[in-house]
C-alpha cells in the first residue's frame, strides 16, 4: 500500500466523450504527477502539479488537462477521447526521493 | 535527459542472483540513477537510487562504476514474486522539478521460474 488511491479502477468510454480520473495523494505530499501507460510500454509522463500549479508537462495535447486541490488531491481530465487514449493512467505523489504510485485507472475507449 | 538502454527481457530461476544492467552513456553530472519495479496492473514501486559506487538496501544492491555510464541492479536470491518489469531511470531531480517527473523506458521483463 502506497497511500495513493485512484478512482475509478476501471472505466469504459466511447470515442469523443470526456473523462475525469481522480487521485488522492499520500498525506503531506504536495507534488502529484500523472502518467499514461499503454500496454507493453513504460509509463509516459503527462504533467505534474505542485501546490495547485502545473509544474511541467510531457508531450500530450491540450485535451489532457488537470487540477490539484488545496488538499493536494488531483484530477486528470481528457476531452474528445480517442481510441489511442486506452491505457492505464497512473498517479504518483512525492515529497522526497521516492515517487509513490497508485494502482491506476484502466481506461478503455471504444 | 539521459537515454537508458536495458535488455528487453531476462529469465532466471528461484534462488539465483539476478543482475540487470542499464546503459546510460550520456549521464550528466547531476543525474541520479533510480530503479523501479512494476507488477502487472499495478503502479511502479521504487526499489533503489544511487549516484556512484554501491548502494544497498533490504531489497537490492545498485552498482555504479566510476564513469557512471552504466549501472547494475542486483537482486539476491530471487523468488517467483520477483517476476516483474524493472525500469532504470536517469535524471537530475532538481533540474526536472523533483523526483516525480520520471522518464521511463520500456524496462526489462524479468521472469523467475521454479
Amino acid at each position: 500500500e502506497t497511500g495513493v488511491t485512484q478512482s475509478p479502477t476501471h472505466l469504459i468510454k466511447t470515442r469523443g466523450q470526456q473523462v475525469t480520473l481522480r487521485c488522492s495523494s499520500q498525506s503531506g505530499h504536495n507534488t502529484v504527477s500523472w502518467y499514461q501507460q499503454a500496454l507493453g510500454q513504460g509509463p509516459q509522463f503527462i504533467f505534474q502539479y505542485y501546490r495547485e500549479e502545473e509544474n511541467g508537462r510531457g508531450n500530450f495535447p491540450p485535451r489532457f488537462s488537470g487540477l490539484q486541490f488545496p488538499n493536494y488531491s488531483s484530477e486528470l481530465n481528457v476531452n474528445a477521447l480517442e481510441l489511442d487514449d486506452s491505457a492505464l493512467y497512473l498517479c504518483a505523489s512525492s515529497l522526497g526521493v521516492e515517487a509513490f504510485f497508485g494502482q491506476g485507472t484502466r481506461l478503455t475507449v471504444v | 535527459l539521459a537515454k537508458t538502454t536495458q535488455p528487453i527481457s531476462m529469465d532466471s530461476y528461484e534462488g539465483q542472483e539476478v543482475n540487470i544492467t542499464c546503459s546510460h552513456n550520456n549521464i550528466a553530472t547531476n543525474d541520479y540513477i533510480t530503479w523501479y519495479q512494476q507488477f502487472p496492473s499495478q503502479g511502479p514501486r521504487f526499489i533503489i537510487q544511487g549516484y556512484k559506487t554501491k548502494v544497498t538496501n533490504e531489497v537490492a544492491s545498485l552498482f555504479i562504476p566510476a564513469d557512471r555510464k552504466s549501472s547494475t541492479l542486483s537482486l539476491p536470491r530471487v523468488s517467483l514474486s520477483d517476476t516483474a518489469v524493472y525500469y532504470c531511470l536517469v535524471g537530475d531531480p532538481l533540474l526536472s522539478g523533483g523526483y516525480n517527473k520520471l522518464i521511463f523506458g520500456a524496462g526489462t521483463r524479468l521472469a523467475v521460474h521454479p
